[in-house]
């Protein structure tokens, strides 16, 4: 069974631009949660999609925003790049996103904003 | 505010030596407490996670211990291996609709375990 895959793996966006992550979750995982990863500020969650609706929102401004699709695949876009955006931002899938359900991780795609 | 506090930040061990990581939590609310373990270059990947209405749970050579009237859970390695060498991170979530996805993660130990 496949895992999860993030792409690209690797990004190097400039201040201002914007940027567009992709997740594709374990097959029949309807759940997919985005976390940021940072050195400063460790795992920060993001926000979850369940059934293309965004169920639970972390605490990050407006400019970042994500979505799913009806194949449960998910984009996180993060508009007007800042330097401390700069991380590895990761995604995470399960079946349900009930508690005690295993949250599978994929590898990240680390982001460098110059 | 960080609900969930983790320590040692680092940890050095030896080959065989037990290697042990405390935890603690703010949010009476959370009932689910997972551990991850992450390599360089990888997403954390699940090791062992306990409910509150256990007091111990033990996998192979991993095992949680769980306090719940001190809101404090750790994790014991035992008979540690340079394989072990890696972060691992406590976390903590809420079993409420639309809430158990969240992680509130610790800050993560980096654990060295020499030969």
């Amino acid at each position: 069974k496949a895992g999860v895959t993030q792409t690209p793996r690797y990004l190097i966006k400039t201040r201002g631009q914007q940027v567009t992550l992709s997740c594709s979750p374990i097959s029949g995982h309807r759940s997919v949660s985005w976390y940021q990863q940072t050195p400063g500020q460790g795992l920060q969650f993001l926000f979850e999609y369940f059934s293309e609706t965004q169920r639970n929102k972390g605490n990050f401004p407006g400019r970042f925003s994500g979505r799913q699709f009806s194949n449960s695949r998910s984009e996180m876009n993060v508009s007007t790049l800042e330097l401390g955006d700069s991380a590895l931002y990761l995604c995470a899938s399960s079946i349900s996103g009930i508690s005690y359900n295993e949250q599978f991780f994929g590898p990240g795609t680390r982001l460098t904003v110059l | 505010q960080q609900q969930v506090k983790q320590s040692p930040q680092s940890l050095i061990v030896q080959k065989g030596g037990i290697s042990i990581i405390n935890c603690a939590y703010e949010n009476t609310a959370f009932d689910y407490f997972p551990w991850y373990q992450q390599f360089p270059g990888k997403g954390p990947a699940l090791l062992i996670a306990i409910r509150p209405d256990v007091s111990e749970k033990k996998e192979g050579r991993f095992t949680i211990s769980f306090n719940k009237s001190a809101k404090q859970f750790s994790l014991h390695i035992m008979d540690s291996q340079p394989g072990d060498s890696a972060t691992y991170f406590c976390a903590a979530s809420m079993r409420t609709p639309g809430t158990a996805s969240k992680l509130t993660f610790g800050t993560g130990t980096r654990l060295q375990v020499t030969l």
